[in-house]
């Protein structure tokens, strides 16, 4: 399998919950993302880990919790959402280099509803 | 802080050139991007272009760039239905490293048959 894997493709859950997003990727990257799609509103940045380390976090609440045990993949650990917290979560990557554009390769997305 | 900002909306009619158009803030920007999202999908690149050139052509897509203006647009001829999509600009400050790119919304792209 190639490219960005992300699973669940859809999930609901109630403000109690416990779940997880996973991102597996294939390209041999060493950065990957998590990014938040709302609808209206532009792509937000959440977390980045470059070579596994956690290199951005963008003053994201703490109810979202992300790991990344490899460089092939990334969880993001969710625990007691909002219902504003409903959205398109989409996982990324990318190769670092020197120089030059750095492509992000995307997944398909999981899109969450918090009931 | 970095902003960029496109319309919602565009409609064109099959065979019919689309201009998507962008603005960005960041004027230290190395690189500019252009990413479509197909419905159900993530987001794909289409194309970009470095902020030293203006012009950048690659089969049906034009990216034209004014940094004076800090203005970036994305042409499509002959549009098809197939183009009907959500097109994210973006822009990169950084050259190399990790990606700390900012996107726009994205203007949603409707083609009509």
């Amino acid at each position: 399998e190639t490219g960005v894997t992300q699973t669940p493709r859809h999930l609901v859950m109630g403000m109690t919950n416990k779940k997880s997003l996973k991102c597996e990727q294939h390209l041999g990257h060493n950065a990957m993302y998590w990014y938040k799609q709302s609808a209206k509103k532009p792509l937000e940045l959440m977390f980045v880990y470059s070579l596994e380390e956690r290199v951005e976090n963008n003053s994201v609440p703490s109810r979202f919790s992300p790991e990344c045990p490899n460089s092939s993949h990334l969880f993001l650990h969710l625990h007691t959402l909002q219902p504003e917290d409903s959205a398109l979560y989409l996982c990324a990557s990318s190769q670092e280099s020197g120089s030059g554009a750095n492509v992000l390769t995307f997944g398909a997305g999981s899109r969450l509803t918090v009931l | 802080g970095e902003d960029v900002e496109q319309s919602l909306f565009l409609s064109v009619r099959e065979g019919d050139s689309s201009v998507i158009n962008c603005t960005y803030t960041d004027s230290s920007s190395t690189y500019l991007y252009w990413y479509k999202q197909e419905p159900g999908a993530g987001l794909q690149l289409l194309t970009y272009i470095f902020s030293n050139m203006d012009m950048k052509q690659d089969q049906r897509l034009t990216v034209l760039l004014n940094k004076k203006d800090k203005h970036l647009s994305l042409r499509i001829a002959d549009t098809q239905t197939g183009d009907s999509a959500i097109y994210f600009c973006a822009e990169d400050p950084n050259s190399g490293g990790y990606q700390k790119v900012t996107f726009g919304i994205g203007t949603k792209l409707q083609v009509i048959p």
